[in-house]
């Protein structure tokens, strides 16, 4: 059966230092793969999603980047973070058409 | 571009009594349309879903349909419980728009006992 996995579940950094969020699916082969962002009392926002090793889309201009190295790690990262970035980051799998996506348990960053 | 209305939260009620959260889209061609819950502390997970017009999406009580004349998702129960305080999310996927979920703004709904 397929299973997404993030880590870690919990982070607290300082502001400026880097940030390195890793996801992967197992159990699937070349899936879409999609980072989320929940900011405190707010929505979900589509930060980053790809659809193939290498291929990064963005949705919104930010202080992240996001890297695809294999077909089923999606990685997110910051080189200095920002107070702004602290929320909870979730990482998203698509399976077939119409059935939605599949969410990772999420990572809850505090930048302080 | 496509979108998501729900209505706002907090949202507090009494066991056992009757749910409604409200969700509208805007969109263009048919989107799929979801619900998903998210339980404190927790990811999200996929609650029902509605692939075209007049579904009816339904899982653990929870109810709604795909009413494309209104353009609503509406989310209800008959009888909630206090193990369904959580927030609850309207989404819709469309493959004309990229095949991108996009998301409400999430409504917490509180039951006391």
């Amino acid at each position: 059966s397929q299973t997404i996995h993030q880590w870690p579940a919990t982070l607290v950094q300082p502001v400026g230092s880097p940030l390195s969020l890793e996801c992967t699916v197992e159990g699937t082969s070349n899936p879409n793969l999609y980072w989320y962002r929940q900011a405190a009392g707010r929505g979900l926002q589509l930060l980053f999603y790809s659809v193939g090793i290498g291929q990064i889309s963005s949705e919104v201009p930010q202080n992240l980047s996001a890297s695809r190295p294999q077909d089923r790690q999606f990685i997110l990262s910051s080189k200095k973070l920002l107070l702004s970035d602290s929320g909870f980051y979730l990482c998203a799998w698509r399976r077939e058409v119409l059935n939605g996506y599949t969410f990772g348990s999420g990572t809850r960053l505090t930048v302080v | 571009g496509d979108s998501v209305t729900q209505m706002e939260g907090p949202v507090t009620l009494s066991e056992e009594a009757f749910l409604t959260i409200n969700c509208t889209y805007t969109a263009t061609g048919y989107p799929s349309l979801f619900w998903y819950v998210q339980y404190p502390g927790e990811g999200l997970q996929l609650l029902l879903k509605a692939t075209k017009a007049d579904d009816k999406g339904s899982n653990k009580g929870f109810e709604a349909t795909y009413r494309k004349e209104t353009t609503s998702f509406h989310l209800e129960k008959g009888s909630v419980q206090v193990s369904d305080s959580a927030v609850y999310f309207c989404a819709l996927l469309n493959d004309n728009q990229g095949g991108k979920l996009i998301f409400g703004q999430g409504t917490e709904l509180s039951v006391k006992p």
